[in-house]
């Protein structure tokens, strides 16, 4: 079956610009993640979707973070605008069912660089 | 809020040694306890994982124990190899899924 898709792999911008990624999950997996992957760190969860509600978003700076999960699929994430500590992999996961744990796989992540 | 910490941040071993990971959990609550492995550059990806109502679980090598009462689990890899160099991290979850920091692990040959 295919992975999580994400895109773009790399992306560079300025402090202040504004940036989206994108996340196709395995098809019928309920439950999607974006997770901030800081150099040398943990995943860190930024916001957990089970179909197209929020399960949690506590860690999500919301000031300049936003996400969404339209048709509970496809999710986009967004910074604006981006500072340099934003610098970060940002990797989307997905699941067959948040509810009952199962493994979650991940895609190849998006690697952002604010300069 | 949930936690997860890990340790050690570094692990060295001889090839053929075994290396144990170690984590402890915040929340009670949490019943899946999952172990990634993340080659530099790469995805992380699932190597073994233990739920709640098991205290052990064995695949090959690689080995898990739960302690639900202390809330920590381990990860055992015995006659580690060179291609087991890698960064481990542990999770846990009841709703939310939560990473520790990660263990780089380095085998010596």
């Amino acid at each position: 079956e295919a992975g999580v898709a994400q895109s773009p792999r790399y992306k560079i911008i300025e402090k202040r610009q504004s940036v989206a990624f994108w996340c196709n999950p395995i098809s019928g997996h309920a439950t999607l993640y974006w997770y901030q992957q800081i150099l040398g760190q943990g995943p860190k969860l930024l916001i957990q979707f089970q179909n197209n509600g929020v399960v949690d978003d506590s860690q999500l700076p919301k000031d300049r973070f936003s996400a969404e999960r339209l048709k509970g699929v496809d999710s986009t994430l967004k910074i604006q605008p981006a500072k340099l500590e934003d610098s970060a992999v940002y990797l989307c996961a997905s699941s067959f069912s948040g509810a009952a744990n199962t493994e979650a796989f991940f895609g190849q992540g998006t690697r952002l660089t604010v300069v | 809020g949930e936690n997860v910490e890990q340790h050690p941040s570094t692990l060295s071993v001889q090839e053929g040694d075994s290396a144990v990971i170690k984590c402890t959990y915040s929340d009670s609550a949490s019943n899946y306890f999952p172990w990634y492995k993340q080659e530099l550059g790469k995805r992380p990806q699932l190597i073994i994982d233990i739920r709640s109502n098991v205290g052990e679980k064995k695949d090959q090598r690689i080995a898990v124990t739960l302690n639900k009462t202390a809330k920590h689990f381990s990860l055992h890899i015995t006659e580690t190899q060179p291609e087991d160099s890698a960064v481990y991290f542990c999770a846990a979850q009841k709703g939310k899924l939560i990473f520790g920091q990660g263990t780089e692990l380095s085998v010596k040959p």
